[in-house]
C-alpha cells in the first residue's frame, strides 16, 4: 500500500516554462489537495478536489490550475513558472468529510530559476 | 482572515522529558483543530485531532489541550523520545460541508530532542 505518490520529487525550471506535478492516491479517497510550503509560512492550500471531475480554488491559486480526471489522481499545473513558485508542494488525500486526517506525499521541491 | 499561529518557533528538551508545544487561533467560532508532526523529508503525518466539544484528548503519549477562553490548544508528548525531533504544526480545519476539509496551518514549531 503505497499511501499517496508524488511525481516528481524534484525539478528546476527556467521562468516561463510549464510543468506538471502528478499526484496518485491508493486508499480510494474521495477528496484531495494541493498545498504548497514555504519557510516560515506553514503549508498553504492551493486547489483542491472533492471528487472526480470536480476542483476548487484554495487560499493561494493564482499561477496553478489542477484537474481531477481520474478518482486516484490530482494533477497540479504551472502554465508559465515563476521564481515566486518555488517551493514544496504536497499532495494529500482523505477519506472523509469533516475529517483533520489527510494523508500526504513526500513532496515535490520545485525550483524556478 | 482567520490565522492559526505558534508562540515558540524552537524547543528544545532533554530526552525522557515532557514538551509542551503552543498554539494560539483567532477564530472564536473554530471548532475543529489538528496537530502534525513533520521530520525532515516527509510530508506531515497526522498526529490527533480534537473538537470544540471537548477540552483534552489523548493519544499515545500525546494529549491536545484545548481552552476556548483563550483560544489556545497545546500538544503535550510524554517521555520524549528522539525520534520526536520533527516541526510540529497545529491546523484549524475551516471546510465547509460543501467543500471538504481546509486546513490553515501555523507556521510550526521545531521540537529538538537532546540526548
Amino acid at each position: 500500500n503505497a499511501g499517496v505518490t508524488q511525481t516528481p520529487k524534484f525539478r528546476v525550471l527556467k521562468t516561463g516554462q510549464s510543468m506538471t506535478l502528478l499526484c496518485a492516491q491508493d486508499m480510494n479517497h474521495e477528496y484531495m489537495y494541493w498545498y504548497r510550503q514555504d519557510p516560515g509560512m506553514g503549508l498553504r492550500l492551493i486547489h483542491y478536489s472533492v471528487g472526480e471531475g470536480t476542483t476548487a480554488k484554495g487560499e493561494v491559486p493564482d499561477g496553478y490550475n489542477v484537474s481531477r480526471l481520474k478518482k486516484q489522481n490530482f494533477l497540479l499545473g504551472l502554465e508559465s513558472a515563476a521564481p515566486s513558485q518555488t517551493s514544496v508542494y504536497f499532495c494529500a488525500s482523505s477519506y472523509a468529510l469533516r475529517t483533520g486526517e489527510l494523508f500526504f506525499g513526500e513532496g515535490s521541491r520545485l525550483t524556478v530559476l | 482572515g482567520e490565522s492559526v499561529g505558534l508562540h515558540l518557533p524552537t524547543l528544545s528538551v532533554q530526552e525522557g522529558d515532557n514538551s509542551i508545544i503552543n498554539c494560539a487561533y483567532s477564530n472564536s467560532a473554530s471548532d475543529y483543530f489538528i496537530w502534525y508532526k513533520q521530520e525532515s523529508g516527509k510530508g506531515p503525518q497526522f498526529i490527533i485531532d480534537i473538537r470544540s466539544n471537548m477540552d483534552k484528548r489523548q493519544g499515545q503519549r500525546v494529549t491536545v489541550l484545548l481552552n476556548k477562553t483563550v483560544k489556545h490548544l497545546s500538544l503535550q508528548i510524554a517521555a520524549t523520545q528522539p525520534g520526536d525531533s520533527a516541526v510540529y504544526f497545529c491546523a484549524e480545519n475551516i471546510g465547509q460541508r460543501e467543500y471538504g476539509n481546509k486546513l490553515v496551518f501555523g507556521a510550526g514549531t521545531i521540537l529538538r530532542v537532546k540526548s
